[in-house]
């Protein structure tokens, strides 16, 4: 079965650090890597995705892909209390009719410490 | 342009009722996915409707079923409520291969 880890947290860092989330996944064959943050009580509001190994940065937010390892992980640049939040990471295991279909993470608690 | 959108926002059922929630795609999108989230848990995969037909189903009993429109509209029906069916059901539309854009839910309590 497919399935895409990650640690639950809470994460707590101080404001102004890095925070890094880590993922991880079962299915070498994997296509596509997405970050969603989800506050409390809300939808998960996609914030990166990324499709090649390396990494992808937009503002604060940096993706990081390493698919010999089947890792993926996010990293936060200078966090601030609005970072808090549920984020998860979700996979498109292959292009097919059964492979457009995201497979979640069970997502990773951040805390981000006035 | 409009993003996904989701009716009702609240919705307040007694236990062995039904319940009908809908969801409207983003303009171009023809993937439609449900899934369920109860309260502190992680998405649970419902359905996945593509081009009006139902493409995949999660681990689900039948009473939960739904469809899609020709306009790629769908709708979610749930049958005979339980009290653990209270959930946060999300929407989201996708173009193949693309990330999901998330509706902004529908809040079920089963009372």
């Amino acid at each position: 079965q497919k399935e895409v880890e990650q640690n639950s947290g809470p994460l707590s860092v101080p404001e102004g650090a890095i925070a890094s989330l880590n993922c991880t996944y079962s299915d070498r064959g994997s296509q596509s890597f997405f970050w969603y943050r989800q506050y409390s009580g809300k939808s998960p509001e996609l914030i990166m995705f990324i499709y090649s190994n390396g990494d992808k940065e937009d503002g604060r937010f940096t993706a990081q892909l390493n698919k010999a390892s089947q890792y993926v992980s996010l990293l936060i640049r200078d966090s601030q209390p609005s970072d808090s939040a549920t984020y998860l990471c979700a996979v498109i295991w292959g292009l097919n009719n059964a492979g457009n279909m995201l497979t979640f993470g069970g997502g990773t608690r951040l805390m981000v410490k006035p | 342009e409009a993003g996904v959108t989701q009716s009702p926002t609240h919705l307040i059922k007694t236990r062995g009722q039904q319940a009908t929630l809908r969801c409207s795609p983003i303009s171009g999108h023809t993937s439609v996915y449900w899934y369920q989230q109860a309260l502190g848990l992680g998405l649970q995969f419902l359905l996945w409707y593509d081009e009006g037909e139902e493409r995949n189903r999660g681990n689900f009993p039948p009473r939960f079923s739904g469809r899609q429109f020709p306009n790629y509209s769908s709708e979610l029906n749930v049958n005979a409520l339980e009290l653990e069916d209270s959930a946060l059901y999300l929407c989201a539309s996708s173009l193949f291969g693309g990330g999901y854009t998330f509706g902004s839910g529908t809040r079920l309590t089963v009372v």
